[in-house]
């Protein structure tokens, strides 16, 4: 079974661009959740997607967005970029069952704002 | 205010020695306390699951506990390698469709 694809897996950009990142979550998972991780506060949670639907919200200005598709794949997008943002945004997938709740964390795309 | 805290930002043992990694809550229900395995620069890995009505679980040299008295768990990894080294993150979920909720992680060292 493929695991969790994350593209790009690196990106530079500069502030005030916009960036779009993707996900493509393991076959059958119908949640993807989003995280940014930086040194100093860890794994923050973004937004989590379950059957095309925004399920969950995190605690992120609206420059932060995020969809999903009708085959589960996922993006981000984050408009007006600040050097702040700079960070490891990782897409996890689950099948957010009561059985089966552990998330399934792709390589990340290590975003750099200049 | 909800707060998971793993009590160690950093832990460094002797090869051989038993690694026993803290993760603390307050002001949550957790149905479920999961870890996680981190190395550098890569995503996140699963390793263990308990739930609120377990008291432990082993996988090979992992173990863990959960307290929901004490609202604790503890991670331990026995006969530690250097091949261990690396961040552990515990994450809580509430099994009621929030998200799940990570620490800030342990880094830990194993050294030969």
């Amino acid at each position: 079974k493929a695991g969790v694809t994350q593209t790009p897996r690196y990106l530079i950009k500069t502030r005030g661009q916009q960036v779009t990142l993707s996900c493509s979550p393991i076959s059958g998972h119908r949640s993807v959740s989003w995280y940014q991780q930086t040194p100093g506060q860890g794994l923050q949670f973004l937004f989590e997607y379950f059957s095309e639907t925004q399920r969950n919200k995190g605690n992120f200005p609206g420059r932060f967005s995020g969809r999903q598709f009708s085959n589960s794949r996922s993006e981000m997008n984050v408009s007006t970029l600040e050097l702040g943002d700079s960070a490891l945004y990782l897409c996890a997938s689950s099948q957010r069952t009561v059985l089966n709740t552990e998330a399934f964390f792709g390589q990340g795309t290590r975003l750099t704002v200049v | 205010s909800q707060k998971i805290e793993q009590n160690s930002e950093a832990l460094n043992i002797q090869e051989g020695k038993t690694a026993t990694l803290t993760c603390n809550y307050t002001n949550y229900s957790p149905a479920y306390l999961q870890w996680y395995r981190q190395d550098p620069g890569r995503g996140p890995v699963f390793l263990l699951l308990i739930r609120e009505n377990e008291k432990e679980k082993r996988k090979e040299r992992l173990k863990v506990t959960f307290d929901t008295t004490l609202k604790q768990s503890l991670f331990h990894i026995t006969a530690s390698q250097p091949a261990d080294s690396a961040t552990y993150l515990c994450a809580l979920d509430t099994g009621r469709n929030t998200p799940l909720v990570f620490g800030k992680g342990t880094r830990l060292s194993v050294i030969a």
